[in-house]
């Protein structure tokens, strides 16, 4: 699976949106770009995928580049808490079977 | 649903003992994962099911960890014996498939070996 690159932390003020890039400049055409966070101490959480349209639901924007090579996890309103680790994973679909290959992430600070 | 239930949440062992996690799967998930987590490593998957049988264990550490699905709900991660560089946070997750990337993953247990 190809590799992610996230800067290691951002801070952002609550209320206003979070905007977290990542950068997967080698993914395959049969590569989706998933996003986890991890709240302290919690489980890792499912928040979004997507392929190569944008994508939305009750969490988050899901914003892929036209040529796939990076993406932006956006938070339209941020909270407290959503002070967390997220997470930007590519993975293939295959037979074979299915490993989420977690990375460093990057530690969202959400500020009053 | 309750979603995956991991016990104990906490464990504090001397090296040498047995430990044994245990994970049971969201209803009707067939595939589950078992992950470790350090501040060293990070996030690392250890072992996956799908249907009960194990798929690719390449991840577990050495001979001293074994990981089982006695039933389709129901796993546990063994560690014996056990060595202080395993305390960590041990977590399961389940999926409805193995192709999806929607894993559950439940609260870990924090294993620290003294």
């Amino acid at each position: 699976d190809a590799k992610t690159t996230q800067p290691p932390s951002m801070d952002c003020a609550e209320g206003r949106a979070a905007n977290l890039p990542c950068n997967h400049s080698t993914i395959s055409g049969n590569e989706y770009v998933y996003w986890y966070r991890q709240i302290h101490s919690q489980g890792p959480q499912y928040i979004i995928h997507g392929l190569k349209n944008n994508e939305t639901n009750e969490m988050a924007s899901l914003i892929i580049t036209e040529d796939r090579k990076s993406s932006t996890l956006i938070l339209p309103h941020a909270t407290l808490r959503d002070t967390a680790v997220y997470y930007c994973i590519v993975r293939a679909l295959n037979n074979a079977g299915n490993m989420l290959t977690f990375g460093g992430g990057t530690r969202l600070m959400v500020k009053p | 649903d309750a979603g995956v239930i991991q016990s104990p949440r906490h464990e504090v062992t001397e090296m040498g003992q047995e430990v044994t996690l245990r994970c049971k799967l969201i209803s009707g998930h067939n595939s589950l994962f078992w992950y470790r987590q350090t501040m060293m490593r990070g996030l690392e998957l250890l072992i996956y099911f799908n249907n009960n049988v194990p798929i690719d264990d390449s991840g577990m550490p050495e001979d001293r960890f074994s990981a089982k699905m006695p039933n389709a709900s129901f796993s546990t991660l063994k560690i014996q014996p056990s060595e202080p560089r395993d305390s960590a946070v041990y977590f399961c997750a389940s999926s409805a498939t193995l192709s999806t990337g929607e894993l559950f993953f439940g609260e870990g247990s924090r294993l620290t070996v003294l």
